[in-house]
């Protein structure tokens, strides 16, 4: 069985110019997340999503970031204008309902805004 | 607020056995979950106490406290393998929180 999928899985831009990360999660998972981590710091939430519903995106900064889940399968997380600050790892996870404190990641998408 | 508090550093020998505790303050708590993050790599699930007590998965064991706010993850036989940041992660109001990591590290 495959795994979460995400790409790219290294992006480096200047700052203001704007970036896209799209994730494919395990077939039948119908909650995704997206978090952020920086070096050495744990994950933290940016949005999560239910089937195609964004249930809770209290932390995106929604100045510059915005998701979207489309037909409740991939996703793809968007920033623009990219700032210096926002150089970081982005990970995709998804979870089954029954399962969750169970959530699958992928392998990041390591951002670096020059 | 919310919060959960590990320790930043632990250090052990190859083949000991070494326990990572984690305390929390949160409200809705349904959960408690470790992962494994090698450098550069996914973190991974490792384990999921919703009860209070002991789950042991192989080396890997997990245990709960509810009354108490706290947890541990115990290692044994400890591998060189197992060098690693080590998350605990709290379900809480329908969201998973993450601790800051615990980074293992390990001595021949």
């Amino acid at each position: 069985e495959a795994g979460v999928v995400q790409s790219p899985r290294y992006k480096i831009i200047e700052k203001k110019q704007p970036v896209a990360f799209w994730c494919n999660p395990i077939s039948g998972h119908n909650t995704l997340y997206w978090y952020l981590q920086n070096l050495g710091q744990g994950p933290e939430l940016l949005i999560r999503y239910e089937n195609e519903e964004a249930v809770d995106d209290s932390q995106l900064p929604k100045d510059r970031f915005s998701a979207e889940r489309l037909k409740g399968v991939d996703s793809t997380l968007k920033i623009q204008p990219a700032e210096l600050g926002d150089s970081a790892v982005y990970l995709c996870a998804s979870s089954l309902d029954n399962r969750p404190g169970e959530l699958f990641f992928g392998e990041g998408s390591r951002l670096t805004v020059l | 607020g919310q919060s959960l508090e590990q320790p930043s550093e632990v250090t052990a020998v190859e083949g000991a056995i070494v326990q990572i505790n984690c305390t929390y303050q949160t409200s809705g708590f349904y959960g408690l979950s470790w992962y494994q993050q090698h450098d550069g790599g996914a973190p991974t699930f490792l384990s999921y106490n919703a009860l209070d007590g002991l789950e042991e998965t192989g080396r890997f064991s997990s245990f709960l406290s509810r009354s108490d706010s706290y947890g541990y993850l115990l290692l044994q036989e400890l591998q060189m393998k197992d060098s690693a940041s080590y998350f605990c992660a709290v379900g809480s109001d329908d969201k998973i929180i993450f601790g800051k990591g615990t980074r293992l590290h390990i001595l021949p």
